[in-house]
């Protein structure tokens, strides 16, 4: 079975500065795509960004980026310039043929 | 844009009491899904349905839950008879294998807020 691992529970970044939150997972399967989901205090699932896994090329969205090491089995977020609209908590997740995956999430604090 | 829409936001039952918790996809998609998420914890996966059938289950998913198309448009998910460890935020989501780019992007509903009491 899949899973999916965020080790960060919690992290906070100045605004305007650099954040990574990292995630990785464990599959046997070859075609699969990896995605970070945003959850504000709404409880809104929003998608952030997505990745395919046959693709070598790392996802770019705006301020949002990623760093997809497939032998690693790591799917890390970047987000630039952060801003305090960012805070959240977010979630990594795979998904092979059908269902996704989720990791535990790594909540998000922006300070002023 | 076109969404995935879901009633009610928020329910209230008591235990022992039987839900439904509705959604409406979005029109072109053909797979449906239900998702739960307790308080602090991570999303968790229910049930896929396929052309009218379940076509893959978590082992969350005994038979306290069943799901069901009625018509066209809603996909609904029932609890038979709720325990206090049901409360949790409950997610419709569809996706559309139809359509290469996206056919990976399960497109989420606002959630149901269940509180069972």
């Amino acid at each position: 079975a899949q899973t999916v691992t965020q080790s960060q529970p919690e992290m906070s970044v100045q605004e305007a500065e650099t954040v990574t939150l990292s995630c990785t997972y464990d599959t046997s399967e070859s075609d699969y795509y990896l995605f970070w989901y945003k959850q504000p205090p709404s409880r809104q699932m929003i998608l952030v960004i997505r990745q395919e896994a046959y693709k070598q090329q790392n996802a770019t969205e705006n301020r949002f980026s990623v760093n997809f090491q497939k032998a690693a089995k790591s799917f890390s977020l970047k987000i630039s310039d952060s801003q305090l609209g960012d805070a959240a908590m977010y979630f990594c997740a795979y998904k092979g043929a059908q269902k996704l995956v989720f990791g535990q999430g790594t909540r998000l604090t922006i300070n002023p | 844009e076109p969404e995935v829409t879901q009633t009610p936001s928020h329910q209230v039952t008591q235990m022992g009491q039987e839900v439904i918790l509705r959604c409406v996809p979005i029109s072109n998609h053909l797979y449906f899904y239900w998702y739960r998420q307790i308080l602090g914890q991570k999303v968790e996966f229910l049930v896929s349905f396929y052309n009218n059938e379940i076509s893959e289950k978590s082992e969350i998913f005994d038979d306290q839950f069943s799901v069901e198309r009625p018509d066209g448009s809603n996909f609904t998910l029932k609890i038979r008879s709720t325990k206090l460890e049901d409360s949790a935020m409950y997610f419709c989501a569809s996706s559309d294998p139809g359509q290469v780019f996206d056919r990976c992007e399960q497109y989420f509903g606002p959630g149901t807020r269940l509180t069972v009491t």
